[in-house]
């Protein structure tokens, strides 16, 4: 069946680090892919996505690139900020079957 | 896009009680709709999924149950909660099928079972 696996947590940066967190799918067919983020006390709210091989999601400063040759969906951001500190999941939608999430990354940013 | 109402937003119950949660979608129809638990500082649990009105899968055995009465309406229940019931319960909603559409999620319950 469908998955979805992402880098274990939690991740401590410094303000305006480099953020990469990694996340890699195994899905049939021509899945959507999708990153959401968590604030503390909150629902989920979707931070980007892409639908199709070799899209760019791009929302806040965050990217990442659904690469169909190595199954992977990493998120990247330039410059983090202490507002960045959420919880961040990797997700997929296929057609016909539920969406799929990964077990999330907290992320913790000091000034 | 979907809207998803969810209440209440915390909830302190004994031990032994009932529960009732309950989820309303709005700006779509024919969802797939979830129940999710989140326990402090893990990812998401999925307990039950549904894909139309009296569809229900439950994805892990336990305490509680799911009922759709309604197209747009999800509801979680507990007949006597225990205190391994505490956590944030998250109500989300897809389209039902073939959009590969993401999913959208409710705001949450917060409940500590006493």
């Amino acid at each position: 069946g469908n998955s979805v696996t992402q880098m274990e947590g939690p991740v401590t940066l410094s303000e305006e680090a480099f953020l990469t967190i990694n996340c890699t799918y195994t899905a049939t067919g021509y899945p959507s892919l999708f990153w959401y983020v968590q604030y503390p006390g909150e629902g989920l709210q979707l931070l980007l996505k892409a639908t199709k091989a070799d899209d760019k999601g791009s929302n806040k400063g965050f990217e990442a690139t659904y690469r169909k040759e190595t199954t992977s969906f990493h998120l990247e951001k330039g410059s983090v900020q202490v507002s960045d500190s959420a919880v961040y999941f990797c997700a997929l939608s296929s057609s016909y079957d539920k969406v799929i999430f990964g077990p999330g990354t907290s992320l913790s940013v000091i000034p | 896009s979907q809207t998803i109402h969810q209440w209440p937003a915390t909830l302190v119950q004994p031990v032994g009680s009932p529960l009732s949660l309950e989820c309303t979608v709005e700006g779509t129809s024919n969802p797939n709709l979830y129940w999710y638990r989140q326990a402090a500082g893990r990812g998401l649990q999925l307990l039950f999924y549904s894909v139309g009105i009296g569809q229900i899968s439950s994805e892990v055995p336990q305490n509680l149950s799911a009922s759709r009465p309604q197209d747009r309406q999800f509801i979680l229940s507990s007949k006597k909660l225990l205190l391994s019931d505490s956590g944030f319960y998250l109500c989300a909603s897809s389209p039902l099928r073939g959009l590969n559409t993401e999913a959208f999620f409710g705001q949450g319950t917060r409940l500590t079972v006493v």
